[in-house]
């Protein structure tokens, strides 16, 4: 059964700093990988997408990596501003990204100070 | 706007009634789900819908009914509801088998009382 595990719980940092977050999962054979972000009270928004065959994909301030192999991936976050503040969730299809939906990790809740 | 949109927003509402949460997508996916966030904020898998077919049923009381009239909507019917129900239910829409991602709605949060 596909586990995932998210590091750091929570990360608190001021505003600025280059920071990663930590994702990983027990069973390599996933078809892709996804990364969410959620503000308190509200929905799921899609940050990144990366497909199994690729080793990273960026938008914007954000790049995440990932190597199947080790079961790893990370999620980097460029000069992190205030409004980065929220729940950062990774999540990975069950089975071969049919219908069996998302696993996910219980989150990086990251604050970014003024 | 193509979005997958789920009302109520908020729902309260006593012990033992029945409540519905309407889901709808306009993404043109094949496949709809209902995923529940506890109070630790931990998202899990409910039921999912390929085709107005059910795919999967985890471990739920059979008081939570899935219904899907037509691939666009995935409705939840909660019959005598729980103080345990209380979370936030999410609805979200994926295309199978070509590795796209997934879209979530903003969430309904019920709270039982």
């Amino acid at each position: 059964k596909q586990e995932v595990t998210q590091i750091p719980a929570a990360l608190s940092v001021p505003e600025g700093e280059n920071l990663v977050l930590n994702c990983s999962f027990t069973d390599s054979a996933i078809y892709n990988l996804q990364w969410f972000r959620q503000d308190p009270g509200k929905g799921l928004t899609s940050l990144l997408l990366i497909q199994s065959s690729q080793r990273e994909q960026t938008s914007g301030r954000l790049n995440a990596s990932l190597d199947k192999s080790s079961g790893r991936s990370t999620l980097y976050i460029a000069a992190s501003q205030p409004g980065d503040s929220a729940t950062y969730l990774c999540a990975v299809p069950v089975g071969g990204g049919g219908a069996d939906g998302l696993t996910f990790g219980k989150g990086t809740h990251l604050i970014i100070q003024p | 706007d193509t979005a997958v949109s789920q009302t109520p927003k908020y729902l309260v509402t006593q012990m033992g009634n029945d409540k519905s949460i309407k889901c709808e997508q306009n993404l043109g996916h094949d496949t709809m789900y209902w995923y529940k966030q506890d109070s630790k904020k931990f998202l899990k898998i409910m039921f999912s819908y390929n085709n107005k077919e059910l795919i999967i049923n985890e471990t739920v009381p059979n008081r939570f009914s899935p219904k899907s009239p037509d691939k666009a909507h995935l409705n939840l019917h909660i019959n005598s509801l729980e103080l345990g129900d209380s979370a936030v239910y999410f609805c979200a829409s994926s295309q199978s088998g070509q590795g796209g991602g997934y879209t979530f709605g903003s969430g309904t949060r019920l709270t039982v009382v």
